[in-house]
């Protein structure tokens, strides 16, 4: 069985800062790490995945995730993020041979003006 | 270029009244999954199918039933409605046995039982 924990519930930060969420994991088997965007009134959409080899992985809008094996971890981050950014974000894992997804709680991420 | 479309977007309920919600997925999927969405828990699996015939719980059946008689379509039945089902409920689909296929989901339907 694997399980995911989103350390932060909200985040709230300037336009143009960096911004990190963060991610744990744990699993008895090894597993693909994803991470999905819901914007408001939508459904959520792949932002990236770690499947195997590099461990720094690239998604859409500029976004990009780090696996750490040993810290089962895997956390989002973005150099400078805009208002548009404004979402909330769900990491998810799920088993090599299996194929249910289990997210996380969701982190929302607020960017200011 | 439709994906995943659930129907209805948005539902009002009696308790004790009964709705089904349809999802419809026009990418040839063999998986599909019906989740609920409440702050502060993230999504949880109710049912999920994996294929045509097929069907299995997840972490909160209760209450809840499922049918997919045809590939492209997965029911959620809700028999006799309650204010604890008051949520949001999104449909997902994905290709193939690998575990790296992602999911794709539609809208959402928000349901509110009164």
């Amino acid at each position: 069985a694997q399980s995911v924990t989103q350390l932060d519930s909200q985040v709230p930060v300037f336009e143009e800062a960096p911004v990190e969420l963060r991610c744990n994991y744990s699993s008895s088997v090894s597993v693909y790490l994803f991470w999905y965007v819901q914007y408001p009134n939508q459904g959520l959409q792949l932002l990236l995945k770690y499947l195997s080899g590099s461990t720094l992985v690239k998604g859409i809008n500029g976004f990009e995730a780090e696996f750490n094996k040993s810290q089962t971890s895997f956390h989002l981050r973005k150099p400078s993020v805009h208002i548009s950014d404004t979402a909330e974000y769900f990491c998810a894992v799920k088993g090599t041979g299996g194929f249910k997804t289990i997210f996380g709680a969701g982190t929302r991420l607020f960017v200011k003006a | 270029n439709a994906g995943v479309t659930q129907t209805p977007k948005f539902r009002v309920l009696k308790t004790g009244q009964s709705m089904t919600l349809l999802c419809a997925q026009d990418m040839n999927h063999e998986y599909m999954y019906w989740y609920r969405q409440d702050p502060g828990m993230g999504l949880r699996l109710i049912h999920y199918s994996v294929g045509e015939g097929t069907t299995a719980k997840g972490e909160v059946p209760d209450g809840y039933n499922v049918s997919r008689l045809k590939k492209q379509n997965f029911l959620l039945g809700l028999e006799s409605a309650a204010p604890s089902q008051t949520s949001v409920y999104f449909c997902a689909s994905s290709y193939g046995t690998s575990g790296n296929t992602e999911a794709f989901f539609g809208q959402g339907t928000r349901l509110t039982v009164v």
